[in-house]
């Protein structure tokens, strides 16, 4: 357990539901990143937060893709009108600085 | 464009003895290189990490080298347990200029360690 954890754990919607994933950092990180992960791949970025401020998203995010970290603390990921290709997934990470990178468990979707 | 290519896709090595996963990358810029070592239904957990001024680090059986003019580096497990069976992904960090440090992984081997 590294101390960074995920909520729900695992997730099967229908195509074209909306849901949203839950990630509490390790308290005393102020930097906060998403990554989505597929089936026989590594993990891929999707976004970073720093403190609130959402400072970077990847191509990766589109539209139907929002996340929000309010007052700096947990970091919430929503998808709209869900997708088959949206099945994977989708880790939390955070670390206070440069250097060692906590991840979650990760929330893994399932969209039938 | 594959920024961290990996290889092999996947390894088998007997107990004792010793696995080497290689990776290579293009992009100069990076500066950070980890290894995550990932279980199944779990997220994945950093190993061992070098920066490109390091040849070699070495923490317990792991050990990465790491050739910077052939932008080249690799994980080695010395002594392999069946415990070490899991997936390992290198990694490589650059600042973005927004402030993160988003890692490029590649993509992934499956070490399975027999008894």
């Amino acid at each position: 357990d590294t101390g960074v954890s995920q909520d729900p754990r695992h997730k099967i919607t229908k195509r074209g539901q909306n849901v949203t994933f839950r990630c509490d950092p390790i308290s005393e990180h102020n930097r906060l990143y998403w990554y989505r992960q597929t089936l026989g791949q590594g993990p891929e970025f999707l976004t970073y937060f720093q403190n609130e401020a959402q400072l970077e998203k990847s191509r990766l995010l589109s539209d139907r893709f929002s996340a929000e970290r309010p007052k700096g603390s947990f970091s919430t990921l929503e998808i709209q009108r869900t997708e088959q290709g949206d099945s994977a997934m989708y880790l939390c990470a955070s670390t206070p600085r440069e250097g060692r990178v906590y991840f979650g468990p990760g929330t893994r979707l399932t969209v039938t | 464009q594959q920024q961290v290519k990996q290889s092999p896709q996947s390894l088998i090595v007997q107990k004792g003895g010793i696995s080497i996963i290689n990776c290579a990358y293009e992009n100069t810029a990076f500066d950070y290189f980890p290894w995550y070592q990932q279980f199944p239904g779990k997220g994945p957990a950093l190993l061992i990490a070098i920066r490109p001024d390091v040849s070699e680090k070495k923490e317990g059986r792991f050990t990465i080298s790491f050739n910077k003019s052939a932008k080249q580096f690799s994980l080695h497990i010395m002594d392999s347990q069946p415990g070490d069976s899991a997936t390992y992904f290198c990694a490589a960090t650059q600042y973005s200029g927004a402030g993160s440090y988003q890692l490029t992984f590649g993509k992934g081997t499956k070490l399975s360690v027999i008894p």
